[in-house]
């Protein structure tokens, strides 16, 4: 069985600084995928950064990258430059790349920007 | 690309009323998926289908939860009779298929209050 765990519940960061949003997973699968996904306060679900756990390369997507440590089962989400759009909850998640295709979330984070 | 379009946005029923809750997925996706977001649960997956076909139904709660999926461009959940313990933002989310590295794209989701 999957399992994501996301250990703050919340956090608040300054405008412009740079913020790292923990998620660790526990799999017996070989070949999977990590997703983090934000949610705002108008509810939907928007897709941010994936990454494989075959990649070698640490996944970035504009502002984003995943801080991939695959001894570790560690997956973080580093935002560079946070904006106030940025405040939302953040969720990690996983997926078993040949198996069973859903995905298992983590309980979230909820990153508040100061400004 | 409309994206993964649900109806309705909101649901306000009462108690032994049955709900359907409709999606049309992204055209071209293969695997279509139906969670739960809950403040007490989180993000739960009920159900998914790959190409029509039921593949995971252990999220389902109980017999008063059925889903279907007639064609690749539609999906249905229904609650029969619903209960006050099913309020939640439930979400259709698609995607392309296994080993894909695009995200899950998700509807906007329907928020069900059941009075």
């Amino acid at each position: 069985a999957q399992k994501i765990t996301q250990t703050q519940p919340g956090m608040f960061v300054q405008e412009k600084e740079a913020v790292t949003l923990d998620c660790t997973y526990d799999t017996s699968d070989q070949s999977y995928g990590l997703f983090w996904y934000k949610q705002p306060s108008s509810g939907e679900m928007i897709f941010l950064i994936y990454q494989g756990s075959y990649d070698e390369q640490n996944a970035t997507e504009g502002r984003y990258s995943l801080n991939f440590q695959k001894a570790r089962k560690s997956a973080n989400l580093v935002i560079s430059a946070s904006q106030l759009g940025d405040s939302a909850m953040y969720f990690c998640a996983m997926r078993d790349n040949f198996g069973n295709e859903k995905l298992t979330f983590g309980t979230g984070t909820r990153l508040t920007i100061i400004p | 690309d409309a994206g993964v379009i649900q109806s309705p946005r909101h649901e306000v029923t009462e108690m032994g009323q049955e709900v359907t809750l409709r999606c049309k997925p992204i055209s071209g996706h293969n695997s279509l998926f139906w969670y739960r977001q809950t403040m007490m649960r989180g993000l739960e997956l009920l159900i998914y289908f790959n190409n029509n076909v039921p593949i995971d139904d252990s999220g389902m709660p109980e017999d008063r939860f059925s889903a279907k999926m007639p064609n690749a461009s539609f999906s249905t959940l229904k609650i029969q009779p619903s209960e006050p313990r099913d309020s939640a933002v439930y979400f259709c989310a698609s995607t392309r298929g296994q080993g894909s590295n695009y995200g899950y794209t998700f509807g906007s989701g329907t928020r069900l209050t059941v009075v």
